[in-house]
This record gives structure tokens, C-alpha cells and sequence, in this order.
């Protein structure tokens, strides 16, 4: 089956690290880029990160730039957020999700991990 | 990099056609053609409904089409049904080499 699963969310206190992952199957992995998207409670989409398929270039929204660290495992089919610094308007749901090189677009995504950021 | 900027809420009743616009700028929407929608039933995963502007992924149903004019794209959602019910996401490529997401849509059947 072709799906993507994350996993890694949690409760952490503001200031603290987290890492999250992403383990795809049912597709070559490393024919396509990653991305992460993560949904504030009450909030709309946000694009956060993405990864080139041999992680040759990354790119990061603004307001994660310098405290997340997105990666990728191309052996063990797994894309992560490393998430240093962590704020209380990073409490999200992550979704990771598959760009398709041919249509630009996301493609495929899982369902989630919850990140809650709170004293 | 700021929302690109849809509209809360937009109804219809069934069998209706409606349009949700996504307003951005030269230097996104105006300046790529790789603008994609997305539906999202809360709970679920976000589904691509729409890439390059006005292409459809198979498995799509053609009652759903896109456009571009200038820095504003559209969702257009021809013979509204029941199921049609749920958020609506556009995004762009930018030319920051980044993404954005457009604040999200609203769509109810009456």
C-alpha cells in the first residue's frame, strides 16, 4: 500500500527539542521530494520545510528557518523534523507529504503527528 | 512569507456551481503556473484535487476545474454535491524557492 506514516509528536515545553519521522512505503522513495505541513489547532495549512529527493537543497518557511532541520534516509525510506527552540505557536498537527516532481504538487500525505508545545 | 488569501466561507446549494478565488502576488500565483488545490475533511489527510493551475489528477472528478488571471487562481466546484462539504487549500510555488498555502476555504452545501 502506498502510504506515509509519521510518528514522534508529543507534549514539550517551550524551549525544548523534538524530532519527528516519516516512513514511506508502497513507492520509490528517493524518486521524490518531502515536504512538511503542519495545521496550528483552529488554523489553515502551513508548508514548513522540503527536501529534494537526494538532499541536495532544502528550503524552510520563515518562521521555522534556523530552528528546524529537516533530513532524510533514503535507505530506510524515512524523512524527519529535527525541531530545536520549540515555541507555543508550534503546537500543530505535522503532516509529512510526497512532492511529485511532475505535477508540483503534494501528491501524497499521512495523517499526522500532533506536537504540543505548552508550560 | 504571507497566507495567500482565499475566502472563509463560500455555499452553495446542491447542484450549484461555485468558485473560491486565492489572491497572492507576482511573485507567487502571478509569477508560477504551479498552483495546486487541496481538499481537507478535518481528520483526514488533505487530498490534491488540482495542479498546474488547471490540470486534474485522475480519480478527480471533472466537476472540479481550475484558472489563473494575473495573482489570483480559482476553484470552481460545477454540480455541487453533499460531499463536496469540506475545506479548500490553494498553494503556490514562490520565488523564494519556498510554498504557500492560501488561508483556507469553507465550503457548505445548503
Amino acid at each position: 500500500e502506498v502510504q506515509l506514516v509519521e510518528s514522534g509528536g508529543g507534549v514539550v515545553r517551550p524551549g525544548g527539542s523534538l524530532r519527528l519521522s516519516c516512513t514511506a512505503s508502497g513507492f520509490t522513495f528517493d524518486d521524490h521530494g518531502m515536504s512538511w505541513v503542519r495545521q496550528g489547532p483552529g488554523k489553515g495549512l502551513e508548508w514548513v520545510s522540503y527536501i529534494t529527493w537526494n538532499s541536495g537543497s532544502t528550503a524552510y518557511a520563515d518562521s521555522v528557518k534556523g530552528r528546524f532541520t529537516i533530513s532524510r534516509d533514503n535507505a530506510e525510506n524515512s524523512l524527519h523534523l529535527q525541531m530545536k527552540g520549540l515555541r507555543v505557536e508550534d503546537t500543530a498537527l505535522y503532516y509529512c507529504a510526497r512532492v511529485n516532481w511532475e505535477l508540483d504538487a503534494f501528491d501524497l500525505w499521512g495523517q499526522g503527528t500532533m506536537v504540543s508545545v505548552s508550560s | 512569507q504571507s497566507a495567500l488569501t482565499q475566502p472563509a466561507s463560500v455555499s452553495g446549494s446542491p447542484g450549484q456551481s461555485i468558485t473560491i478565488s486565492c489572491t497572492g502576488s507576482g511573485s507567487d500565483v502571478g509569477g508560477f503556473n504551479s498552483v495546486s488545490w487541496y481538499q481537507h475533511h478535518p481528520g483526514k489527510a488533505p487530498k490534491l484535487m488540482i495542479y498546474y493551475v488547471d490540470q486534474r489528477p485522475s480519480g478527480v472528478s471533472d466537476r472540479f476545474s481550475g484558472s489563473k488571471s494575473g495573482n489570483t487562481a480559482s476553484l470552481t466546484i460545477s454540480g455541487l454535491q453533499a460531499e463536496d462539504e469540506a475545506l479548500y487549500y490553494c498553494t503556490s510555488y514562490t520565488s523564494r524557492t519556498t510554498y504557500v498555502f492560501g488561508t483556507g476555504t469553507e465550503v457548505t452545501v445548503l
